[in-house]
């Protein structure tokens, strides 16, 4: 089955300073790749997706990523955070084996913004 | 549309009592998920299902049983609680469609706290 690792487990920024989240995936043949969030007290949401083509993706809300094929990595980077950025973040692969349509989450990145 | 709902929103349990975590969509979707989230863990899935009649285990399954009579339904039971069930667990579903244009995006409810004493 395919896995993702999430590097930083608690990342503290000051309002407009940029952010860079790191997720490393295993190999598996043809990647999917996503970032899901978790705002306070929510349920989780998808941020952006990467399926194929163009390996920088957009997500809401000033989010992009960057697959990079080489360092198997689909880190998350926003230029300015803001307050209201302030959630978990998961990478996620599909669980392979269990046909590829659910998820398999890494261990999450707690992002708090100070004001 | 109401989308995946849960209930109850908050759950206390004594070891050994068993209790049903109930899952409802109201989007037709034909795959459907139990997630439990701990902290430093991630969320990781408990059981699925890719329609009504079918279920399969994910990585976590054991203490935990699922059934799919219907579509919209995808209830999860505990059958002894454990103070290891404590957790939030977390339903989710997607539509099926063509696996090569799969958006991939799974519609998640807003979870059940259960605590295990």
């Amino acid at each position: 089955a395919q896995s993702v690792s999430q590097h930083n487990h608690h990342v503290i920024l000051s309002e407009a300073a940029s952010l860079e989240l790191g997720c490393n995936y295993s190999y598996g043949g043809t990647v999917n790749l996503f970032w899901y969030v978790q705002y306070p007290g929510q349920h989780l949401q998808l941020l952006l997706k990467y399926f194929s083509g163009d390996p920088l993706v957009k997500g809401i809300k000033g989010f992009e990523a960057e697959f990079i094929k080489s360092k198997f990595s689909f880190n998350l980077r926003k230029p300015s955070v803001q307050w209201s950025d302030t959630a978990e973040y998961f990478c996620a692969v599909p669980y392979s084996g269990a046909g590829s349509y659910q998820l398999t989450f890494g261990k999450g990145t707690k992002l708090s913004v100070i004001p | 549309n109401a989308g995946v709902t849960q209930t109850p929103k908050f759950q206390v349990l004594k070891t050994g009592q068993s209790m049903t975590l109930q899952c409802a969509q109201d989007m037709n979707h034909e795959y459907m998920s139990w997630y439990r989230q701990d902290p430093g863990m991630g969320l990781r899935l408990i059981h699925y299902s890719v329609g009504a009649g079918i279920t399969d285990q994910g990585e976590v399954p054991n203490g935990y049983n699922v059934s799919r009579s219907t579509t919209e339904d995808f209830p999860l039971r505990l059958l002894s609680a454990a103070p290891s069930q404590t957790s939030v667990y977390f339903c989710a579903s997607s539509y099926r469609g063509d696996r090569a244009l799969w958006g991939g995006e799974q519609y998640f409810g807003p979870g059940t706290r259960l605590t295990v004493t």
